[in-house]
């Protein structure tokens, strides 16, 4: 079965960091694209990052951009993302997900069951 | 900030067919990057409906069905059933923007 499972979200201070984490299993991990993606609480869906296959290529939303970092480690097929300089508008629940196609313009299956961050005083 | 746009709401009685709308620009949709969907029952994950504009994965009923035109998509549901009722979301690419974007959001609502 394909799965993918997050963990790591917690309550953190403004201004604090998080990592969130993504086990996956069920498929080649090796030579998918991975997303994260979250979900302010009522809110819609927003794309957060994305990666390929080797970690050489890394894209980010702006407002994260110089505050997160994506990363993965293949030989334990897990996913990473390192939050840093955490502001109130990044709670949300985060999940990961495969893009199924590689690259631009794909699309995302399977998802994650998600992880909450809640970025409050 | 959403540059998909889509209803806030469809409701329709059990049976009917309604259709949910995904607005796009020359810069996703109508620069031929395909449109997906996805369901999402509040409270769990996203579930991937349609890709590539009208296809679906193996388990996702046919009553559901998509199309592209233009800047435009839309997702049908023919046959509404109960268990329809969710939250629904297109998601294609911007390349204006480098990034995946997803459509604001659509309630399913049987009457």
């Amino acid at each position: 079965e394909v799965q993918l499972v997050e963990s790591g979200g917690d309550l953190v201070q403004p201004g604090g960091s998080l990592r969130l984490s993504c086990a996956a299993s069920g498929f080649t991990f090796s030579t998918s694209w991975m997303n994260w993606v979250r979900q302010a609480p009522g809110k819609g869906l927003e794309w957060v990052a994305n990666i390929n296959q080797d970690g050489g290529e890394k894209y980010y939303v702006d407002s994260v951009k110089g505050r997160f970092t994506i990363s993965r480690d293949n030989s334990k097929n897990s996913l990473s993302l390192q939050m840093n300089s955490l502001r109130g508008e990044d709670t949300a629940v985060y999940y990961c997900a495969r893009d199924v196609n590689g690259g631009f313009g794909s699309w995302f299956d399977p998802w994650g069951q998600g992880t909450p961050v809640t970025v409050s005083s | 900030q959403s540059v998909l746009t889509q209803p806030p709401s469809v409701s329709g009685a059990p049976g009917q067919r309604v259709t949910i709308s995904c607005t796009g620009s020359s810069s996703n949709i109508g620069a031929g990057y395909g449109v997906h969907w996805y369901q999402q029952v509040p409270g769990t994950a996203p579930k991937l409906l349609i890709y590539g504009n009208s296809n679906r994965p193996s388990g996702v009923p046919d009553r559901f069905s998509g199309s592209k035109s233009g800047t435009s998509a839309s997702l049908a549901i023919t046959g509404l059933q109960a268990e329809d009722e969710a939250d629904y979301y297109c998601q294609s690419y911007d390349n204006s923007l480098s990034a995946s974007v997803f459509g604001t959001g659509t309630k399913v609502t049987a009457l």
